[in-house]
């Protein structure tokens, strides 16, 4: 089945504890992306990858690193979590645009930081 | 389930009536339009993308419009059903940004029966 695989689903960790949040991806594509969601604001990237060892800032990056060292995963890294990083993540994979542009999402990872 | 939808739009149907979520994009130069289902507990699932060149796409139950001299983009559901509830978003991508993927704020709908 294809699938984005994100782990864990619920975290619960303290302040400065780092912490990682695992994705992979079975369907080959090129681009991968992070998204935290929180109420009212809608989904809001925290980096993307265009493909192997390529990744950028989206629009919410500080406090948060990310690595693609191989094609499926996309890990996300928080060194030092603090309280306002408490969020839904999620995260995506997809092909360009000039292929399918389809994206598909991860099931989620709810993070809480006290 | 998670509280995505605090102080979201709300539009609530009747079952069976058709159903209209309204999108204005910001960025004129996206050539790239999706819209996505959000239930409760899940992940964002793809409805029905468009793009810039075209002006309206079908799919099973759902039609997509797209109006580009007022940034526009609408999402129609035939005959909507209880499992339509959700929170749906528009999102925009444009080759100029890197084809990232800019989502709107969302609407939740809400069928009654």
């Amino acid at each position: 089945e294809a699938q984005v695989t994100q782990n864990p689903r619920y975290l619960i960790t303290v302040t400065g504890k780092k912490l990682t949040v695992t994705c992979s991806q079975n369907m080959n594509h090129e681009y991968m992306s992070w998204y935290r969601q929180d109420p009212g604001l809608g989904l809001r990237q925290i980096y993307y990858s265009m493909n192997v060892e390529v990744t950028d800032k989206g629009d919410v990056p500080e406090g948060y690193k990310v690595s693609r060292k191989e094609k499926r995963n996309f890990p996300l890294i928080l060194e030092s979590p603090s309280p306002n990083q408490t969020s839904l993540y999620f995260c995506a994979s997809g092909s360009p645009p000039t292929k399918s542009g389809l994206w598909t999402f991860g099931s989620g990872t709810r993070l809480t930081v006290v | 389930g998670e509280n995505v939808g605090l102080h979201l739009p709300t539009l609530s149907v009747q079952e069976g009536d058709n159903s209209i979520i309204n999108c204005a994009y910001s960025n004129s130069a996206s050539d790239y339009f999706i819209w996505y289902k959000q239930e409760s507990g899940k992940g964002p699932q793809f409805i029905i993308d468009i793009r810039s060149n075209m002006d309206k796409r079908q799919g099973q139950r759902v039609t997509v419009l797209l109006n580009k001299t007022v940034k526009h983009l609408s999402l129609q559901i035939a005959a909507t059903q209880p499992g339509d509830s959700a929170v749906y978003f528009c999102a925009e991508s444009s080759m100029e940004y890197g084809n990232k993927l800019v989502f709107g704020a969302g609407t939740i709908l809400r069928v009654k029966s």
